[in-house]
């Protein structure tokens, strides 16, 4: 199974902040990773599939980049609606595994 | 507008089975890769399971392989779990995920969960 790390675990910040997450797959992958974005008592939502493909209406302050093994997600300015945690997910191959997660917090 | 809803959740006991259903709409269900995927309390996300838009192709994570079986009833777009041989750590929120496609892909839709609690 491919094992997907992400960092940092938590990340405090404050609006107007850049913010990078980043994932690492146990092996390449191209460019088959997705982000999701998880409020709390909600479900996920796709922010970008396929490495850096912004979903329809998520905004332009998201960005994704990487492919292989290593991957970013950047938020370039930080809104207060933005604190959530984050998920990185392999769709390689099955079974799909997801990164463990990152907390974004306001600072 | 695609809506998912999951049902079936609930209190069991360890060793019990439970099945859960996610009935979808606004889609052609036949088209995509149907998912579940789990949260146990205040913990990440967890992919379950996975099926093909026809089910014949079924996928498990190792950690309910054996004990949980996916399946889908196209002719009323309905997604199933059936989850046997239940443990402790099996307690999460399940949430039903619609595929992107027809293959292994991102969940561009979720359903709301539902909460499955395993415990004497």
């Amino acid at each position: 199974d491919i094992q997907m790390t992400q960092s940092p675990s938590s990340v405090s910040a404050s609006v107007g902040d850049r913010v990078t997450i980043t994932c690492r797959a146990s092996q390449g992958i191209s460019i088959w990773l997705a982000w999701y974005q998880q409020k709390p008592g909600k479900a996920p939502k796709l922010l970008i599939s396929t490495a850096s493909n912004l979903q329809s209406g998520v905004p332009s302050r998201f960005s994704g980049s990487g492919s292989g093994t290593d991957f970013t997600l950047t938020i370039s300015s930080l809104q207060p609606e933005d604190f959530a945690t984050y998920y990185c997910q392999q769709t390689n191959s099955f079974p799909l595994t997801f990164g463990g997660g990152t907390k974004l917090e306001i600072k | 507008e695609v809506h998912l809803l999951e049902s079936g959740g609930g209190l069991v006991q360890p060793g019990g089975s439970l099945r859960l259903s996610c009935a979808a709409s606004g889609f052609t269900f036949t088209n995509y890769v149907m998912n579940w995927v789990r949260q146990a309390p205040g913990k990440g996300l967890e992919w379950v399971s996975g099926t093909s838009g026809s089910g014949v192709d079924t996928y498990y994570a190792d950690s309910v392989k054996g004990r949980f079986t996916i399946s889908r009833d196209n002719s009323k777009n309905t997604l199933f779990l059936q989850m046997n041989s239940l443990r402790a750590d099996d307690t999460a929120i399940y949430y039903c995920a619609k595929g992107r496609g027809s293959a292994s892909s991102s969940h561009d839709s979720w359903g709301q969960g539902t909460l499955v609690t395993v415990s004497s």
